[in-house]
């Protein structure tokens, strides 16, 4: 079946602008995980959304956020962009209900470019 | 698009030997570990997982090791293969937080 989707893999802003990426998780899955990656912090977790429901966040700023829809796609959002926002960013899907995250599968992720 | 750090300590290793790599954890509340592959331009695959009952798992050419007293955790890969040049990730996370703590990585070079 059809991995986790990302869209754009790549996108270029200017400092000051807002933007939305868009996952597509894989079918069934209902969790959905954003996670930032940067070659100083590594892999950040920023939020995880389970049936339209955000149940844990990570240590970023009010200015991203995420939202799930009822076919579980999720977006992210991330406004008033800075420099240290160029990252990638990394959408997971897992089955897992449970209390734990389970099997995570990610997403190939979207490349920001802020400029 | 590559995706991982600059300064990744690395393990270089030959074509069918077996390699070693290792991850410090620092939550002692954490109960469950994974380790990621991850290959340039790609996001990361799950290998291997353990949870913090056991202290080995094995999977197909892959043994994962949990030493809790210390938390260590170690991936072992038998026979590694040009395939498996990629950055490695430890994660940990414990029951109920539903997100992952990933380590710093590092980056498996395999000789032919």
């Amino acid at each position: 079946k059809a991995g986790v989707t990302q869209t754009p893999r790549y996108l270029i802003k200017t400092r000051g602008q807002q933007v939305t990426l868009s996952c597509s998780p894989i079918s069934g899955h209902r969790s959905v995980s954003w996670y930032q990656q940067t070659p100083g912090q590594g892999l950040q977790f920023l939020f995880e959304y389970f049936s339209e429901t955000q149940r844990n966040k990570g240590n970023f700023p009010g200015r991203f956020s995420g939202r799930q829809f009822s076919n579980s796609r999720s977006e992210m959002n991330v406004s008033t962009l800075e420099l240290g926002d160029s990252a990638l960013y990394l959408c997971a899907s897992s089955f897992s209900p449970s209390e734990n995250t389970g099997e995570l599968f990610f997403g190939e992720g979207s490349r920001l470019t802020v400029l | 698009g590559e995706s991982v750090g600059l300064h990744l300590p690395t393990l270089s290793v030959q074509e069918g030997d077996n390699s070693i790599i290792n991850c410090a954890y620092s939550n002692s509340a954490s109960d469950y570990f994974i380790w990621y592959k991850q290959e340039s331009g790609k996001g990361p695959q799950f290998i291997i997982d353990i949870r913090s009952n056991m202290d080995k798992r094995q999977g197909q050419r892959v043994t994962v090791l949990l030493n809790k007293t210390v938390k260590h955790l170690s991936l072992q890969i038998a026979a590694t293969q040009p395939g498996d040049s990629a950055v490695y990730f430890c994660a940990e996370s414990n029951t109920g937080r539903r997100a992952l703590t990933f380590g710093s990585g590092t980056r498996l070079q395999v000789q032919p």
